[in-house]
């Protein structure tokens, strides 16, 4: 069964850091595009960052930019999200997510998401 | 980048057919045929049902339909069953291997 697991969810200060993992099983992790994606209590879904199959090409969005990294460790299967210098905005359910092109994006869009790990950033 | 613009609640009967539009600019929705729509019950994992403006993935039923004119893209659901209600999100490539998503529609089947 194809299935991504988040992890590493909290409770932490503002301008304190976090990292979120995300654990992959029943496809072949190093061949697809990843993306994490959060939706703040109460607001619609957020595109936050990708990843290439190799680890070496990211993007983020400018909410994030220069706060957040995305990276991954194909030979254990997993995502990862460290996120540095955390605001109350960043307050949300975070979703792991993959993007089905074989090594490249056809069509950028998520095809397998998680069921998302909750990060709250208060003082 | 701003969020792409949907109406924030759409409704229609049990059969009936609604339309949820997604608005954005030149640069993301209308500059690319990469439109996906997701549907989400919340507490859930998000799920594709558009991708590429109007793929439907296997298992995603006929009713759902998708299609793009200009800078708006749009998603119909005909034959409106109560499982359809959700929130729907559009997403659109916005170069530079971003995306960007609109800001949900909650659909309620009457």
């Amino acid at each position: 069964e194809v299935q991504v697991v988040e992890s590493g969810g909290g409770s932490v200060q503002p301008g304190g850091s976090l990292r979120l993992s995300c654990e992959v099983s029943g496809f072949t992790f190093s061949g697809f595009w990843m993306h994490w994606v959060r939706q703040a209590p109460g607001k619609g879904l957020e595109w936050v960052s990708r990843l290439n199959t190799d680890g070496s090409d990211t993007s983020y969005a400018d909410s994030v930019k220069g706060r957040f990294t995305i990276s991954r460790d194909n030979a254990k299967n997993t995502l990862y999200l460290q996120m540095n210098s955390l605001r109350a905005e960043d307050t949300a359910t975070y979703y792991c997510a993959r993007d089905p092109g074989i090594y490249y994006s056809d069509f950028f869009y998520m095809d397998v998401w998680g069921k998302g790990t909750t990060v709250t950033v208060s003082s | 980048q701003s969020a792409l613009t949907q109406p924030r609640s759409v409704s229609g009967s049990l059969g009936q057919s609604v339309t949820i539009s997604c608005t954005g600019t030149n640069s993301d929705v209308g500059g690319y045929n990469y439109v996906s729509w997701y549907q989400h019950h919340p507490g859930k994992a998000p799920k594709v049902m558009i991708y590429a403006v109007s793929k439907r993935p296997s298992g995603v039923p006929d009713r759902f339909s998708g299609s793009k004119s200009g800078n708006t893209a749009s998603l119909t659901i005909s034959g409106l069953q109560t499982e359809d209600e959700a929130d729907y999100y559009c997403c659109s490539y916005a170069g530079s291997y971003t995306l960007l998503f609109g800001g949900g529609t909650n659909l309620t089947v009457l």
